[in-house]
């Protein structure tokens, strides 16, 4: 089975910092994935990439940025935390850019204070 | 731009009774549609998918989705709640760039 792990479950930050969530899979999958989710609103995607060292905007990228140095490791940057950026986040990979399932892993509930 | 409909927060079913979880969809061209489910403190957990071909679609846990181009809907089915069916539901659309629903919670009593 794929596994997606995100490097913290819980994270407290101040506002203000520069915040590095971290997700690494196991399964050479070409593409990875940042959401946050919040109560109501679904998921959002936040960054995605397609390859190694490429990133692309997705719906919600402000106040975000990303990194991919290496094909199994995405990360996610928050500049300077805001309270607004309190959320679960969610990293997923997919296989090709058709119609493969994500693959999410458990989430990194973030709180910005 | 694509977008998804889950008109109901929660939905409420006794266990063994029949449950659907509705969603509806807007897509321009042919539509990828998705179902996922999140159980507590857990990521999403792929169901099911629609590319193309038959209307219904099997998954996993024995849930199913009907998919109905005339009503632009994927309403997520199984024939017999089970208390562990317990999660939220989330409906997606599109390829890569998946769009998803706001997510329906599904409580199912014993």
């Amino acid at each position: 089975d794929v596994k997606v792990t995100q490097s913290s479950r819980y994270l407290v930050k101040r506002t203000g910092e520069k915040v590095f969530l971290e997700c690494v899979q196991d399964m050479d999958h070409e593409n990875m994935f940042w959401y946050r989710q919040d109560p109501g609103l679904g998921l959002r995607l936040i960054y995605f990439s397609y390859d190694v060292k490429m990133k692309e905007k997705g719906d919600i990228p402000e106040g975000y940025s990303v990194s991919r140095e290496k094909k199994e490791r995405f990360s996610l940057i928050l500049e300077s935390a805001s309270t607004n950026q309190t959320s679960m986040y969610l990293c997923a990979s997919s296989l090709d850019r058709g119609d493969s399932p994500l693959h999410f892993g458990n989430g990194t509930r973030l709180t910005v204070t | 731009a694509q977008s998804v409909a889950q008109p109901e927060d929660q939905v409420n079913v006794a266990e063994g009774n029949p449950l659907t979880v509705k969603c509806t969809y807007s897509v321009s061209g042919n539509p990828y549609l998705f179902w996922y489910v999140q159980y507590p403190n857990r990521g999403l957990q792929f169901l099911l998918k629609y590319i193309t071909g038959d209307n219904l679609v099997k998954g996993s846990y024995g849930f199913e989705a009907e998919f109905n181009k005339s009503q632009t809907s994927f309403h997520l089915k199984k024939p017999s709640a089970l208390v562990s069916d317990s999660a939220l539901y989330f409906c997606a659309v599109g390829g890569n760039m998946l769009t998803f629903g706001g997510g329906t919670r599904l409580m199912v009593k014993p």
